[in-house]
């Protein structure tokens, strides 16, 4: 069975500062997807970025960037010049490559933004 | 603003009520999905419909009855709730494969 783990229950990060969000997951399957889940207290779950195993380059998605490790499976989240609006949980996800997927996630990770 | 729109927001119900929740996409997915989240913990599948039918019930009581009329809309009629079932539910929808686009949730309380 696929787990997702999250080993930092809460974070905080000063505002315009850069803060890492760790994630881990074990799987032995080779063809997969990795997410990143945003959800503000307004509670809606937004996706933040998501991965594809099968590429080796790392996602990007305008502050937003992670560091995949395939071999380590390791997924770390890397939120740079942080804003107040940044805070949220944030849940690490997995899924498998089927045509359409369950989602594991990890037990989220609470980040709180200081002005 | 959100491309998955549920409905209520919010619904207080009795353990002998019936009532269902709504949940409607028109971005063409044709995977969706119901999810229970507890606060402060992750969101548990429920429930998987690809193509119009149901192709995951991840062992979920008979008290919760999905259905999906089309492909644009899914809902999930509920009968004689217990206090435990106090939650907000998710709806989302995704492409095939992914990723899953998710609603704002119905928070649901169980008198």
């Amino acid at each position: 069975a696929q787990t997702v783990t999250q080993s930092q229950p809460e974070m905080s990060v000063q505002e315009a500062e850069t803060v890492t969000l760790s994630c881990t997951y074990d799987t032995s399957e080779s063809d997969y997807y990795l997410f990143w889940y945003k959800q503000p207290p307004s509670r809606q779950m937004i996706l933040v970025i998501r991965q594809e195993a099968y590429k080796q380059q790392n996602a990007t998605e305008n502050r937003f960037s992670v560091n995949f490790q395939k071999a380590a499976k390791s997924f770390s989240l890397k939120i740079s010049d942080s804003q107040l609006g940044d805070a949220a949980m944030y849940f690490c996800a997995y899924s498998r490559g089927t045509s359409y997927g369950k989602l594991t996630f990890g037990q989220g990770t609470i980040l709180t933004v200081h002005p | 603003d959100t491309e998955v729109t549920q409905t209520p927001k919010h619904l207080v119900m009795g353990m002998t009520n019936k009532k269902s929740l709504k949940c409607e996409q028109h971005m063409g997915h044709r995977a969706m999905y119901w999810y229970k989240q507890k606060a402060k913990k992750p969101p548990e599948l429920m429930f998987v419909y690809s193509y119009e039918k149901l192709s995951i019930n991840e062992s979920v009581p008979s008290r919760f009855s999905p259905e999906c009329p089309n492909s644009s809309l899914l809902n999930l009629h509920l009968h004689a709730l217990q206090p435990e079932d106090s939650a907000l539910y998710l709806c989302a929808s995704s492409p095939l494969p992914q990723p899953q686009h998710f609603g704002d949730g119905t928070r649901l309380s169980i008198l």
